[in-house]
């Protein structure tokens, strides 16, 4: 299976400020990698998909880069409904295994 | 709009098994995948398997093979999981989602609220 790592685990940030999580896969996935958000008591939201191209709905001040095994998420401006947690994804090959999570918290 | 909708809450035994459906309503059925994930309390996420009804697939997470079981009824649009030979580590909320293809990436854009399964003797 292909382990993805997330870093940090967590992080504290306040709002307005830019945040970058990063995830690396155990082996080259192309740009088969998806960003998720999940908030406290509630079903994981699709953000990014395809490493850089964001969901319909989803504010422009998300964004994803990246390509083989190093992937990021950014955040430009953090905003007080951003604290979540985040999960990266890899689509590359069954199964689809999700990084460990980071939270950002206040 | 598109909903996946879950059935309700199990409490089980160690040692039974569990059956938790996936209704979607709004739109098409056959033309995605239907995966499974679960979120043991205060853990990540945790893919289980997918099914793709229109060709009939199934694949299973290793760590499940054995025990779980996905299946599809395409004429009510429900999705199934059934977990078998439950212990405590399967405590969990299970969701379904709804797997989109865009090129060979596939995400998931849709998701059931989750069904809380609870093993205790």
């Amino acid at each position: 299976d292909i382990q993805m790592t997330q870093s940090p685990s967590s992080l504290s940030a306040s709002v307005g400020d830019r945040v970058t999580i990063t995830c690396r896969a155990s082996q080259s996935i192309s740009n088969y990698l998806n960003w998720y958000q999940q908030k406290p008591g509630e079903a994981p939201k699709l953000l990014i998909y395809a490493t850089s191209s964001l969901q319909s709905g989803v504010p422009s001040r998300f964004s994803g880069s990246g390509s083989g095994t190093d992937f990021t998420l950014t955040i430009s401006s953090l905003q007080p409904e951003d604290f979540a947690a985040y999960y990266c994804q890899q689509s590359y090959i069954t199964p689809h295994t999700f990084g460990q999570g980071t939270k950002v918290e206040i | 709009q598109v909903q996946l909708v879950q059935s309700g809450a199990e409490v089980k035994k160690p040692g039974s098994s569990v059956k938790v459906s996936c209704k979607a309503s709004g739109g098409t059925f056959s033309s995605y995948s239907m995966t499974w994930v679960r979120q043991a309390p205060g853990q990540g996420l945790e893919w289980m398997g997918r099914i793709i009804p229109f060709l009939g697939i199934t694949n299973y997470a290793q760590n499940f093979q054995g025990r779980v079981s996905i299946t599809a009824d395409k004429s009510t649009t429900t999705a199934y999981m059934g977990l078998s030979s439950l212990r405590s580590e399967d405590t969990a909320v299970y969701y379904c989602a709804r797997g989109v293809r865009d090129g060979y990436n596939r995400y998931y854009d849709i998701w059931g609220r989750g069904t809380l399964v609870t093993v205790s003797s």
